[in-house]
């Protein structure tokens, strides 16, 4: 079993649709979880971290499920500008080693 | 306030070669991460280092790679010999160090490595 899974992808919506994306990741012990946006061929930049207690940042919402070991992004009103990699990222514990996921691609069109 | 600088963007090597890349943190951090990126695949931890010391190199190819980062200077991944197979975006990342789950790694733009 791979460390974090994501949904394969490619989503392609249009604009002003709604998306979630899921993530499982195989550590119990994981402390620190992330969303990461990555376009093509640059790099990965924080989108948000994800608190237990669910956090929200404008369009975006992320969930997580300490006990299913699992992790989501929705995006609301999607955007051109969304169209990226999306990147979940575990964190064994502070000062350690990111384990990414292998990104699910949104594409958004007009 | 700059971010992570990686220089090279690009760097080309025949085969047998030496490449090495180069990272400067963000201001006011003192760990840095290098990562792996092979193409369509996901990003893959290398080794972390903090001034003069290695801490955690358990990704790192057990040969011709090496890294470091010294007291005064940039981190330097090095490898040696370079294959095919090495080709690759390899991408640095630097954080504060912070004890607890606030410590957040930010990225540099990379170096995109292509063996000839």
């Amino acid at each position: 079993r791979k460390e974090v899974e994501q949904d394969p992808g490619p989503f392609n919506v249009p604009e002003g649709a709604t998306v979630a994306f899921n993530c499982t990741y195989s550590n119990s012990a994981s402390q620190s979880f992330f969303w990461y946006r990555q376009d093509c061929r640059k790099e990965p930049k924080l989108l948000m971290s994800v608190y237990s207690s669910g956090n929200e940042d404008g369009r975006f919402t992320a969930q997580l499920n300490r006990a299913s070991q699992y992790i989501s992004l929705l995006i609301r009103d999607s955007k051109l500008s969304d169209s990226a990699t999306y990147l979940c990222v575990v964190n064994g514990q502070a000062g350690t080693a990111l384990i990414f996921g292998k990104g699910t691609t949104l594409s958004v069109s007009s | 306030n700059a971010g992570v600088m990686q220089n090279p963007r690009h760097l080309v090597r025949r085969r047998g070669q030496e490449a090495r890349l180069r990272c400067s943190p963000m201001k006011g951090h003192s760990h840095v991460y290098w990562y792996r990126q092979l193409p369509e695949e996901g990003l893959k931890f290398m080794v972390y280092l903090q001034k003069e010391n290695i801490i955690d190199e358990s990704g790192m190819p057990k040969e011709r790679f090496s890294a470091e980062f010294p007291k005064e200077g940039p981190s330097i991944l090095r490898i040696q010999q370079v294959v095919r197979g090495d080709s690759a975006a390899y991408f640095c990342a630097s954080s504060l160090g912070l004890a607890d789950s606030t410590d957040t790694q930010y990225f540099g733009p990379g170096t995109r490595l292509t063996v000839l």
